[in-house]
């Protein structure tokens, strides 16, 4: 089932700005995972958060994880066109490995 | 990294057709395969999980019997849709998790148009 909530629905920014949207979820989890979807194609995994961690940096994408408010964040600094993409997060259930997806980010990287 | 595939990458079918779609793991076993469909600008939705050798497991809502899924070998699932209406037509995306990891890899998905 769906538990992840994502906001903004929509971003839309400079290029060479920060873009940062963040996710909430409802039940416990063993991790949070954010992927990357460019139109029409698949997921890129970009960052796993376990549940013991509390931030994580990939390049220019840094993740946040509160499990005390259930949410997370992703940022990622300096855009650049390439980003323009949807950004969904995905929380891994304490009892299986199904993911659970959130409505996703649509971000659009202004040149 | 871990790759993937999809085959095919989009199918145009009459109504009441059968279409059969492959997702391979092409260099890692995978013990588990999830299937998940995605409306145009949704999010994704799991559909099924399936092991090698065993039955998938649905998720609410999901008739097996109209989403076959048949997980013969540790790399390969393949996800049949049975007398395919046009409200069928989605993007499926399937995703192989490898042997004692908890990342899940994402085929490039297949585009379903039904007519």
């Amino acid at each position: 089932s769906q538990q992840g909530e994502e906001d903004p629905q929509a971003l839309s920014i400079q290029e060479g700005e920060n873009a940062t949207m963040n996710c909430s979820y409802k039940t416990s989890i063993n991790n949070l995972q954010w992927y990357r979807q460019n139109s029409g194609r698949g997921l890129v995994h970009l960052i796993l958060i376990r549940s013991n961690e509390r931030e994580k940096h990939s390049g220019r994408l840094r993740v946040t994880l509160d499990t005390s408010k259930k949410s997370s964040s992703l940022l990622i600094t300096a855009s650049r066109a390439a980003d323009t993409a949807s950004y969904f997060c995905a929380t891994e259930g304490s009892n299986d490995y199904k993911l659970s997806f959130g409505a996703g980010t649509t971000v659009t990287v202004r040149a | 990294g871990a790759v993937v595939s999809q085959h095919p990458s989009r199918v145009i079918c009459k109504s009441g057709t059968s279409v059969k779609i492959e997702c391979r793991s092409l260099d890692f076993q995978a013990t588990t395969m999830f299937w998940y469909r995605q409306f145009p600008k949704q999010s994704l939705m799991l559909m099924a999980t399936s092991n090698e050798g065993s039955k998938a497991t649905y998720e609410q809502g999901v008739e097996k019997d109209k989403f076959l899924i048949n997980h013969a070998s540790l790399t390969l699932s393949t996800l049949t849709v049975t007398s395919a209406h046009p409200e069928d037509s989605s993007f499926y995306i399937c995703s192989a998790g490898a042997v004692n990891t908890d990342t899940q890899y994402f085929g490039p998905g297949t585009r379903l148009t039904v007519l």
